[in-house]
């Protein structure tokens, strides 16, 4: 079972570069998240949709940009990396929201900013 | 500032000993879930909490909301090498699809 799938799994880019990190889910939801993950400060949401051509911002979207064009795919960009940016990076989706929702994840992404 | 404050940060403890997480705000949450984090993966569901005072178990772990659905503990029994990992508590203070984690609890049970 694939369920949400990451690529790439680690990336060093230099300050500057751009790049985007893919996400796929197989599981017909429509809300997808893009989360990182820094040490002791658990998980910020960046971006997330709730179908396919809408998103919308989350607590720490500056530096970032994501599309939704269909079910499945939710990409995330880094335009002009800063180190900053260094983190571990997370995709997720549910089948709804609300009480009771369960969010799954995929396996992260780490990605550092030289 | 982190909405949701877990604590402690790192708890180390031998097999067979108990331990108990908390997880506290000031805000008011419509659900709180605990989720478990191995090293190198994403986080994974363990339970989800909706009404104040609820008290759930799974095999050797029991989780329970506040009555003012302000806080919530997991309490792990005769912890196992199995159980280390990062427990992160998240909660949704509204209806709605928008999580906030706590900055989590790593756990180490040595063997």
């Amino acid at each position: 079972n694939a369920g949400v799938t990451q690529t790439p799994k680690f990336r060093i880019l230099k300050i500057g570069q751009s790049m985007t990190l893919q996400c796929t889910q197989d599981m017909n939801h429509n809300y997808m998240y893009w989360y990182r993950q820094d040490p002791g400060m658990g998980l910020k949401l960046i971006y997330y949709s709730v179908g396919a051509g809408i998103t919308d911002k989350g607590e720490v979207p500056n530096g970032y940009n994501v599309s939704r064009s269909t079910t499945e795919d939710f990409p995330l960009r880094l335009e002009l990396a800063a180190p900053s940016q260094t983190s571990v990076y997370f995709c997720a989706s549910s089948p709804s929201a609300g009480q009771g929702n369960t969010i799954y994840f995929g396996e992260g992404s780490w990605l550092t900013v030289v | 500032t982190q909405l949701l404050e877990q604590s402690p940060q790192f708890l180390s403890i031998q097999e067979g000993e108990n331990l108990t997480v908390y997880c506290n705000s000031s805000s008011v949450f419509s659900s709180l879930q605990w989720y478990r984090q191995e090293p190198g993966e994403g986080p994974v569901l363990l339970v989800t909490v909706v009404t104040g005072g609820e008290v759930k178990k799974l095999k050797r772990l029991t989780f329970q909301f506040g009555d003012a659905r302000k806080d919530s503990s997991l309490h792990i029994t005769a912890a196992q090498p199995g159980d280390t990992g990062l427990y992160l508590c998240a909660g949704a203070t509204s209806n709605d699809y928008k999580l906030s984690f706590g900055a989590g609890t790593t756990v180490t049970v040595r063997a």
